[in-house]
């Protein structure tokens, strides 16, 4: 069964600074993972997919990367703004698609 | 990009009441649906999966009977929870994929339940 964690849960940093929040899944046979951004009472944003095949994907301030041998995904914010504040959730696609518990960002300015 | 369009976006009803959640793929054919339900301070758990004109398939411990998922054209997917009760307060959010569930899954806003 399909284990994702997501560490830290919750982290809290001043305006401007670079962050990287973590993501680590027990099986490597996954067809993608995902980012994602959700705010209070909100759905869910999708910030970037990447295939199992790539290594990292790129959108504007926000990189992921993806290690599938190792399990592991980082997604890096740089220049971190208040605008950021939110759960971040990354989700992996193998037989099934299985979800972190999130870490919640705030961002103060 | 793609759109999903999930109605109504919260709902506050009686226990013993039925309540009607729609999602809807905008520019896009959803071949297959999913619908999950998020507790406070807690990650999505996926609740169904339904495929255009096939039954849904239930996650184990979900009540079929309970959640009714309707999955009757491309573009649309229903979740009516009948008879309910205040534990199934809850957010519920439907995802579209259009690749058999592969590929980027695209999410509604939501929808708050509330029952009194």
């Amino acid at each position: 069964k399909q284990e994702v964690t997501q560490i830290p849960a919750a982290l809290s940093v001043p305006e401007g600074e670079n962050l990287v929040l973590n993501c680590s899944f027990t099986d490597s046979a996954i067809y993608n993972l995902q980012w994602f951004r959700q705010d209070p009472g909100k759905g869910l944003t999708s910030l970037l997919l990447i295939q199992s095949s790539q290594r990292e994907q790129t959108s504007g301030r926000l990189n992921a990367s993806l290690d599938k041998s190792s399990g592991r995904s980082t997604l890096y914010i740089a220049a971190s703004q208040p605008g950021d504040s939110a759960t971040y959730l990354c989700a992996v696609t193998g037989s099934r698609l299985t979800f972190g518990e999130g870490t919640q960002l705030t961002v103060n300015p | 990009g793609a759109v999903v369009s999930q109605h109504p976006s919260r709902v506050i009803c009686k226990s013993g009441t039925s309540v009607k959640i729609e999602c809807r793929s905008l520019d896009f054919q959803a071949t297959t649906m999913f619908w999950y339900r998020q507790f406070p301070k807690q990650s999505l758990m996926l609740m169904a999966t339904s495929n255009e004109g096939s039954k849904a398939t239930y996650e184990q411990g979900v009540e079929k009977d309970k959640f009714l998922i309707n999955h009757a054209s491309l573009t649309l997917s229903t979740l009516t929870v009948t008879s309910a009760h205040p534990e199934d307060s809850s957010f519920y959010i439907c995802s579209a994929s259009d690749l058999q569930g592969q590929e980027k899954l695209f999410f509604g806003s939501g929808t708050q339940l509330s029952v009194l």
